[in-house]
């Protein structure tokens, strides 16, 4: 059973520039949720994805959007990048049944590099 | 809001107990997950508590009491391996449904021989 996959895992862009992030949950995961990580700091929250829909965003830009799609994997889309946006990508997926005491099962992340 | 503070770094020997502490303030409770996450690779899931009390996972042993907002993760007989970054989170619910979760900024845990 593979677990939560993200591609690609490193990326390195310059200032200005767009990039797109994958992620394709765990089996039997229809839920989404988007972290960044920046060095030595716990992981904050972008976004969840349930059904194709955008449940609810952290405080981020609008430069960062997200999609899922009707099997469940999920893209991150950053436009206009900036050095601050240099960090760890992580995404988790979890089931919808449990609420809030789903477990949320991460990928091993995306290291984005913004020079 | 919330809020959520871990020690950022620890230190112990091989074989010994440590225990991480984290402390939370939060409009609303919907339990604590403790993660585990070494260096460039993700987070794994730990444990998860809601009521008071210990809960008992092998090596691993995670308190709460809700009363004082706060949790420890007990780690015993460490090994090298235990060296890593360990993640105390509470989750927020999403419109009833789902929750997101908020992050401490983790504790590193350095294990020597």
């Amino acid at each position: 059973d593979a677990g939560v996959t993200q591609s690609p895992t490193h990326l390195i862009k310059t200032r200005g520039q767009q990039v797109t992030l994958r992620c394709s949950p765990k089996s039997g995961h229809d839920t989404v949720s988007w972290y960044q990580q920046a060095l030595g700091q716990g992981p904050q929250f972008i976004f969840q994805y349930y059904e194709e829909e955008e449940r609810q965003r952290g405080n981020f830009p609008d430069r960062f959007s997200g999609h899922q799609f009707p099997n469940y994997s999920s893209e991150l889309n950053v436009n206009a990048l900036l050095l601050g946006d240099s960090a760890l990508y992580l995404c988790a997926s979890s089931g919808n049944l449990g609420g809030v005491k789903n477990i949320q099962y991460f990928g091993a992340g995306t290291r984005l590099s913004v020079l | 809001g919330q809020n959520i503070d871990q020690p950022t770094e620890m230190t112990a020997t091989e074989g010994a107990i440590v225990q991480i502490n984290c402390t939370y303030q939060t409009s609303g409770f919907n339990g604590l997950f403790w993660y585990q996450q070494h260096a460039g690779e993700a987070p794994t899931f730990l444990s998860y508590n809601v009521l008071d009390g210990l809960e008992e996972k092998g090596r691993f042993s995670s308190f709460l009491s809700r009363s004082k907002g706060y949790s420890y993760l007990l780690l015993k007989e460490l090994q090298m391996k235990d060296s890593a970054s360990y993640l105390c989170a509470v989750p927020i619910m999403i419109y009833n449904q789902g929750g997101k979760l908020i992050f401490g900024q983790g504790t590193e845990l350095s294990v020597k021989p």
